[in-house]
């Protein structure tokens, strides 16, 4: 298994400005994810924050509005720029561990835009 | 990666045993059904998954049809605990991502 922090559990922010969102791992893993899940719906994958290059964006995720850094195996984070109230959820963190076949997630960042 | 389809919701009395379906008619024979829940706002929490053969494990039991185009969830003695929005989805082997559906709210009942 792994243990995932995320870091901060929950904010509120003006519009227009910029929140980071950090997500620690505590083992090295291949893969990370960012997912946002908007009030009352599922999870909607972001974004694949890749090791030593770009993240890898899903439809209708642009990195100029999520940018992501992965600047080694074990950490990532994950920027919501600048915010309007459509960008309040819940943004989650999520790692593979391929020996495991499993998908392990972090507690996730409430984020509230006013 | 293959499309699932479940009930919005299902209700449950506590201590029986509660069984959702999910249907998944396009899988390709090298994709995995994996069941997650998410109690409240919390991340996400891995429960059960299969290829072909019927899986059991503490949490609960997964039953996957011979032709694989559905599979039921088994929670053997629901509690209130379990009360929660269940996700089936369809992995395909060699990819890592996992696309949530829109899940089953279970109401576990007194």
């Amino acid at each position: 298994s792994a243990v995932i922090s995320q870091k901060p559990s929950r904010d509120i922010c003006q519009r227009g400005t910029s929140l980071t969102i950090q997500c620690q791992v505590d083992s090295q893993v291949t893969m990370m994810f960012w997912y946002r899940q908007q009030p009352g719906q599922s999870l909607t994958l972001i974004a694949t924050a890749n090791q030593g290059s770009e993240a890898t964006y899903e439809s209708g995720f642009v990195i100029d509005k999520f940018p992501i850094s992965r600047p080694n195996l074990t950490f990532s984070t994950l920027t919501v720029s600048n915010m309007s109230p459509e960008d309040s959820s819940i943004y989650l963190c999520s790692v593979d561990i391929p020996s495991s076949e499993k998908l392990f997630f972090g507690s996730g960042t409430q984020l509230s835009v006013l | 990666d293959a499309k699932t389809t479940q009930p919005t919701s299902m209700d449950c009395a506590e201590g029986r045993a509660a069984n959702l379906p999910c249907n998944h008619s396009t899988i390709s024979g090298n994709e995995y059904v994996y069941w997650y829940r998410q109690i409240h706002s919390q991340g996400p929490q891995y429960i059960i998954h299969g290829l072909k053969n019927n899986e059991t494990n503490e949490m609960a039991s997964l039953i996957i049809t011979e032709d694989r185009k559905s599979s039921t969830l088994i929670l053997p003695h629901a509690t209130l605990r379990d009360t929660a929005v269940y996700y089936c989805i369809v992995r395909g082997y060699n990819f890592n991502k996992f696309y949530f559906g829109s899940g089953t709210k279970l109401n576990v009942k007194p």
